[in-house]
């Protein structure tokens, strides 16, 4: 079956950019995401990247989807200390098929 | 507020006990899932269903039953609650056919003594 793998600590300092990797492994997959989490909250969608795309910006965040390969990936560009959290990457191949998640990765931030 | 309203938020349950997990949204969302968390273990799908009448097991049913009687409500019930199902249980919901994700409830931290 479909599988999404993510490191699962990162550390980084305030202001410098944080990249939180993810590779999968459904060649089919159609729709990616990264999800936040906050402790003792639910996820909240951050972000997501059709796979025909190879790259989406949206203010501090940055994701390149590299699909010969199979991995994407999540800059935050000047990491504050409220980017700390966990970090999920999410696969899809179609709309009515569940989402596939990574174990998440959670990064800290330094002040 | 429009969203994935989870109750309880917080259950312990003994042993052997039954309970249902309530899940609700008011977006019209045609589909609903249910995940557990567990440290290390990320998110795994327990249940899901694309519409009303229609509902299908994700990779860990054991122990749970479903089911989708209207579009905003998708309870989970535990038959025979075991220390094993102590988890946090996630309700999450889309439409069906768009690349937007999922919206996620806020959670039911669940303890089986």
């Amino acid at each position: 079956g479909e599988d999404v793998e993510q490191s699962l600590f990162l550390s980084v300092r305030e202001g410098d950019s944080s990249v939180i990797n993810c590779t999968y492994t459904d060649s089919s997959s159609t729709y990616l995401y990264w999800y936040k989490q906050e402790p003792g909250a639910g996820l909240q969608l951050l972000t997501y990247i059709f796979s025909n795309m190879d790259m989406k910006q949206d203010q501090r965040l940055t994701v390149l989807l590299n699909k010969k390969d199979k991995h994407l990936s999540l800059r935050i560009a000047d990491t504050q200390t409220g980017d700390s959290a966990i970090y999920f990457c999410a696969e899809r191949n179609s709309g009515n098929t569940p989402l596939v998640f990574g174990k998440g990765t959670r990064l800290s931030v330094i002040a | 507020n429009a969203g994935v309203t989870q109750t309880p938020k917080f259950q312990v349950l003994k042993t052997g006990q039954s309970m249902t997990l309530q899940c609700a949204q008011d977006m019209n969302h045609e589909y609903m899932s249910w995940y557990r968390q567990d440290p290390g273990m990320g998110l795994r799908l327990i249940h899901y269903s694309v519409g009303a009448g229609i509902t299908d097991q994700g990779e860990v049913p054991n122990g749970y039953n479903v089911s989708r009687s209207t579009t905003e409500d998708f309870p989970l019930r535990l038959l025979s609650a075991a220390p094993s199902q102590t988890s946090v249980y996630f309700c999450a919901s889309s439409y069906p056919g768009q690349g937007y994700g999922y919206t996620f409830g806020s959670g039911t931290r669940l303890t089986v003594v």
